[in-house]
């Protein structure tokens, strides 16, 4: 397809166990970003990508969380230690060029749940 | 950033048009102006947006207040599958998006 794919769907993971989400932007998008919501929140801002740079990390929550991106295509979102906190909804999106006037485009996202 | 006002919530009629407002007093010259909904269990998706003029297209019709202060969403005839949260987010270059808490919008059949 030609939308922006994440993986997994659902993750349910023990406390403490690390986890690592990935998200496939569109082909050709360099900026790349990641966002979560948790249940009856708003959507809260992680970390943006232009290309392997991470210029815009102020999001991170803590540095149990990381992220990298590879060939400026696959990202992948890695928790340390989780916590029950860090259940959300982790998205991702996409946009051409990260331009103001650019639409981001959304994946699916992936539920994650810390037992 | 930018800080946002819109309402919690808002009601419509099916087949009847909706204004949903945004408050955007704190925006920058450059910021454009998006909406983004999100459908129940869905990622967000993209409206409409824009910069000083009214700006139209298939989904809906977005009028910018001239001190760039407002802005409102128009959806011109409501539908059951509109029933969304509706975000109106400022952005600049490169940046996040910056996601209020939203609209709700319900519509009655």
């Amino acid at each position: 397809g030609a939308g922006v794919s994440q993986s997994p769907s659902n993750k349910v993971t023990e406390k403490g166990k690390d986890v690592e989400l990935r998200c496939d932007p569109i082909s050709g998008h360099t900026a790349l970003y990641w966002y979560r919501q948790s249940l009856g929140q708003g959507l809260e801002f992680l970390i943006y990508f232009q290309g392997n740079s991470a210029p815009d990390k102020s999001g991170l929550p803590s540095d149990r969380f990381s992220a990298e991106r590879t060939g400026g295509s696959v990202s992948t979102l890695t928790i340390q230690r989780t916590q029950q906190e860090d259940s959300a909804v982790y998205l991702c999106a996409s946009s051409l060029s990260g331009g103001a006037r650019e639409t981001q485009y959304f994946g699916p996202g992936t539920r994650l749940l810390v037992l | 950033d930018a800080k946002t006002t819109q309402p919690n919530s808002m009601e419509s009629n099916e087949e009847e048009p909706v204004h949903l407002p945004c408050n955007h007093s704190t925006i920058s010259g450059t910021d454009y102006i998006h909406w983004y909904r999100q459908l129940p269990s869905q990622g967000p998706e993209y409206v409409i947006h824009g910069l000083t003029s009214n700006v139209n297209n298939r989904m809906a019709s977005l009028a910018i207040a001239e001190d760039r202060k407002s802005s409102t969403l128009i959806l011109h005839r409501a539908t059951l599958r509109d029933a969304a949260v509706y975000y109106c987010v400022p952005m600049e270059y490169g940046n996040k998006l910056v996601f209020g808490a939203g609209t709700i919008l319900r519509v009655k059949s």
